[in-house]
């Protein structure tokens, strides 16, 4: 089955600085990239995705590539936030189904 | 106010009892999911159910059984509880149950098993 992996277990920024979430994935048929968020004491929201029939997708200070030959793809915040501050899970699932395979989330702290 | 309801929000359980995770939800979807997140383990499918018929299974299982009363609860019971069943629990919902959909996540039910 899918695995997806998150290179980042932990990253702390800089309040303004750019955050980089990386994921790798090893099912060539997936072909949807979800990316959800869970703040301290919340539950998972969704925040962005990507489908592979695009390298790139952004919103607002959001940005999600997609790299299908490494079998890659990131997330990019811009100008980072306190209200920033979260676990960021990543995750891909097939066309075929509705099956979503989730990596072990990153904590991103963003310092004041 | 939470769309979507899990209860309890903590439950302790001693080896070989028997719990019910309750999920309830009020955003008019019709599919809904259950997801397990395991110490040091990503967040793991299990079941899907779509118009309150299971649509996926992947928890090998037969201790770990959906019910669906009503379209919009999906609770799950669990036999014969363990350690290792020891995580917590997240129901999700979506619109259709489709592919490529995105999901809402109730808060989780924590699960320790002693």
């Amino acid at each position: 089955g899918e695995k997806v992996e998150q290179h980042e277990s932990t990253l702390s920024v800089r309040e303004g600085d750019s955050a980089v979430i990386n994921c790798t994935y090893t099912d060539t048929a997936s072909s949807y990239f979800p990316w959800y968020k869970q703040e301290a004491g919340k539950s998972l929201h969704f925040v962005i995705d990507i489908r592979s029939n695009v390298d790139r997708k952004q919103s607002q200070r959001l940005i999600v590539l997609l790299d299908k030959k490494a079998k890659r793809f990131s997330l990019h915040i811009t100008a980072t936030q306190p209200e920033d501050s979260a676990i960021y899970f990543c995750a891909a699932s097939r066309n075929s189904n509705n099956r979503i395979f989730f990596g072990d989330g990153t904590q991103l702290v963003v310092k004041p | 106010d939470p769309k979507i309801i899990q209860k309890p929000k903590y439950l302790v359980a001693v080896t070989g009892s028997e719990k019910i995770l309750i999920c309830e939800q009020y955003l008019g979807h019709n599919a809904m999911y259950w997801y397990r997140q395991s110490a040091k383990k990503p967040l793991e499918f299990m079941f899907s159910y779509s118009y309150q018929k299971l649509m996926d299974n992947q928890t090998a299982s037969s201790r770990f059984q959906p019910q669906s009363s009503k379209k919009n609860h999906l609770d799950l019971q669990i036999t014969a509880l363990k350690p290792d069943d020891s995580a917590t629990y997240f129901c999700a919902s979506s619109q259709e149950g489709g592919t490529n959909e995105r999901l809402f996540f109730g808060h989780g039910t924590k699960l320790s098993v002693l």
